[in-house]
């Protein structure tokens, strides 16, 4: 058990939805990151939050967002839902610069 | 740009074996370089990280990596597979654009590692 966690397990929904993932990182992290993963485009990271700020970003489309509340919290926001944004979104935590504890991520599944 | 490769969709090897599972990079400046395992329904578990220091770096259950400047390499290895070891394994190195408390890391494409009884 990383200690990170992620709620829901999967998510179905159609397109053009709006969904929001959430995780709660490990005791004590205060850096949380949104990963996507699919088969086509692999790992991705998407963006990350450190003490309630954004930290760097990656590869999020806009109909994505981010944020992390003053409890450590993280929650992604995915709007306007498309087929392609079927895909596994990991989260992750670390003090600081350290190595990354991953939840056991959300699987979204567009219909 | 920065980019780390795993050369090998899949490595198969028998129960017992020594195992290599390859990975090479191309990164700026010094590189921090980690592995990560996948099972299946399973988010990625930290294995081991090189950072500085001595070049073979030994990470949970049993693996190492060898870390090799010269020919941009942390191949990771260990010297007797598990049947258990089955699962997909992944390169990572920090994306040195950022610095402080991040840790943004990017990713190899992963490599399945079939153990065999």
């Amino acid at each position: 058990d990383s200690g990170v966690t992620q709620t829901p397990k999967h998510l179905i929904t159609a397109t053009g939805q709006r969904v929001t993932l959430r995780c709660s990182p490990r005791s004590g992290d205060l850096s949380v990151y949104w990963y996507q993963q699919s088969l086509d485009q692999g790992l991705q990271f998407l963006i990350q939050y450190y003490n309630g700020e954004e930290r760097a970003k990656g590869n999020i489309l806009e109909r994505f967002s981010a944020q992390q509340f003053p409890d450590l919290h993280s929650e992604l926001n995915l709007s306007s839902l498309e087929l392609g944004d079927s895909a596994l979104y990991f989260c992750a935590s670390s003090v600081g610069a350290g190595p990354q504890h991953f939840g056991d991520g959300t699987r979204l599944s567009i219909l | 740009a920065q980019s780390v490769a795993q050369p090998e969709d899949q490595v198969n090897v028998a129960e017992g074996n020594p195992l290599t599972v390859k990975c090479t990079y191309s990164v700026s400046g010094n590189p921090y370089l980690f592995w990560y395992v996948q099972y299946p329904n399973r988010g990625l578990q930290f294995l081991l990280k090189y950072i500085t220091g001595d070049n073979l770096v030994k990470g949970s259950y049993g693996f190492e990596a060898e870390f090799n400047k010269s020919q941009t390499s942390f191949h990771l290895k260990k010297p007797s597979a598990l049947v258990s070891d089955s699962a997909l394994y992944f390169c990572a190195v920090r994306d040195p654009n950022y610095g402080g408390a991040t840790n943004k890391l990017i990713f190899g494409t992963g490599t399945l590692l079939a153990v065999q009884p």
